[in-house]
């Protein structure tokens, strides 16, 4: 069974503070992980997809990158509307149209 | 703005009681997807319906159950609720049957009391 796990919990930072969110994942095959954020309320919204160890993608303070365990999300400069809940999920060779879900990491960047 | 419709916004409804979530796609998308979201379990997949068949399950009570028209928009049923249902429930769509990027919803939030 496709497993993910976000760290930490929650991160408390001060604008201009640049740091790193962690996803490690068990998964048979990985076909893709997915980063999502999520406002208080509101429906998770896309931010990447990576597809192969070794990928990274950037917008704007935001980039992803992938490895055969772990994904990391890094926050450089971050500002208080950077604030959210961050999901990372995965999609696994035998889940056919199936995202499994980390518990995501609440981010709160202090002005 | 996704482009994923879901109506209502808010449900409130007693136990036991029967309660119909809509959804429409993104124009263009094929498949539709159902997670609950509870503060305990996180996003939890439901279902997934591509082109008007059922192509995946995740972990669905009987009790709900869900279906894809030819205009490809979606509706879970949710019956004999109990409070424990009590939770937001998203709609997701992408263009394939696999996963391509899944668009979400704003959500529906059920409230059974």
């Amino acid at each position: 069974e496709d497993q993910v796990t976000q760290s930490p919990e929650a991160l408390r930072l001060q604008e201009g503070e640049s740091s790193s969110l962690n996803c490690s994942y068990t998964v048979s095959g990985l076909r893709g992980l997915f980063w999502y954020r999520q406002d208080p309320g509101k429906g998770p919204e896309f931010l990447f997809t990576l597809y192969s160890a070794g990928e990274e993608k950037e917008k704007e303070r935001l980039k992803a990158t992938l490895t055969k365990k772990e994904s990391f999300l890094h926050i450089t400069a971050p500002k208080p509307e950077d604030s959210a809940t961050y999901l990372c999920a995965v999609w696994g060779g035998t889940s056919y149209g199936k995202l499994t879900f980390g518990q995501g990491t609440i981010l709160t960047v202090h002005p | 703005d996704s482009g994923v419709t879901q109506t209502p916004k808010h449900l409130i409804t007693a136990t036991g009681q029967r309660v119909t979530l809509r959804c429409s796609p993104r124009s263009g998308d094929l498949s539709v997807y159902w997670y609950q979201q509870s503060l305990d379990q996180g996003l939890q997949f439901l279902i997934q319906y591509y082109n008007g068949e059922e192509r995946a399950k995740g972990n669905i009570l009987e009790r709900f159950s869900a279906q894809q028209f030819p205009d490809l928009h979606s509706e879970l049923n949710l019956s004999s609720l109990e409070l424990g249902d009590s939770a937001l429930y998203f709609c997701a769509s992408s263009a394939l049957g696999g996963v391509g990027i899944q668009y979400f919803g704003a959500g529906t939030r059920l409230s059974v009391l």
